[in-house]
């Protein structure tokens, strides 16, 4: 399977617990996103990195939330302290970059903290 | 602030008639426009795609409109097939070409 995975699929946390979530993009992609997605709402941008760089991050992403690609490959999303209100869907997507640009999404990992 | 809106969650067409689905946007610098599928337990899969200085694309039984002045783009399916149902999110592509935006999505029903 060459698509975008992550891990874990689910996991569940009590407040306060810090979380860290990995996605592997295609191969071949230099750009990597983080998108949070809560019910009844479309993925909501975290932030981004092109190759191992992180060049935009989301007004919303609090000082709680990191992320990292250290070669330009994977990627961790960590969230510090987690409160009830980070319960979400966290998808990475990767692609090529370019004018007509498609993200290619992984199937996310649902967390639930208690 | 949602800069991305789908006003309609949901959406039921019987197989075989057109389904259209649509989106607007407050943000006249958006240059690209995404429509993405999503079933259940997966994440988004990119469907179709529409530049900001076109004013359609079609691809199979899919066709994007968009219109600029009105702020609006559209997605039609026809023939719309039960293996159509899904949510269905548009995006679109902030200035800066690293952020894009979702609407909340719409549920589309196809009965056979």
């Amino acid at each position: 399977d060459t698509g975008v995975s992550q891990d874990p699929r689910h996991k569940i946390t009590k407040r306060g617990q810090n979380v860290t979530f990995r996605c592997d993009p295609i191969s071949e992609h230099n750009r990597l996103y983080w998108y949070r997605q809560t019910l009844g709402q479309g993925p909501e941008f975290l932030t981004y990195f092109q190759n191992e760089a992180q060049l935009e991050k989301s007004r919303l992403l609090s000082d709680r939330f990191s992320a990292e690609r250290p070669k330009g490959s994977f990627s961790t999303l960590e969230i510090q302290r987690t409160e009830q209100g980070d319960s979400a869907m966290y998808l990475c997507a990767s692609s090529l970059g370019g004018h007509q640009e498609t993200q290619y999404f992984g199937p996310g990992t649902r967390l639930l903290v208690l | 602030d949602q800069q991305v809106k789908q006003n309609s969650p949901s959406l039921s067409v019987q197989e075989g008639r057109i389904s259209i689905l649509n989106c607007d946007y407050t943000n006249s610098m958006f240059d690209y426009f995404l429509w993405y599928k999503k079933y259940p337990a997966e994440g988004p899969t990119f469907l179709i795609s529409i530049s900001s200085i076109k004013d359609k694309n079609e691809d199979g039984r899919f066709t994007v409109f968009l219109n600029k002045s009105a702020k609006h783009l559209s997605l039609h399916i026809v023939p719309s097939q039960p293996g159509d149902s899904a949510v269905y999110f548009c995006a679109a592509r902030g200035p800066t070409g690293n952020q894009f935006y979702f609407g909340t999505g719409t549920s589309l029903t196809v009965i056979p």
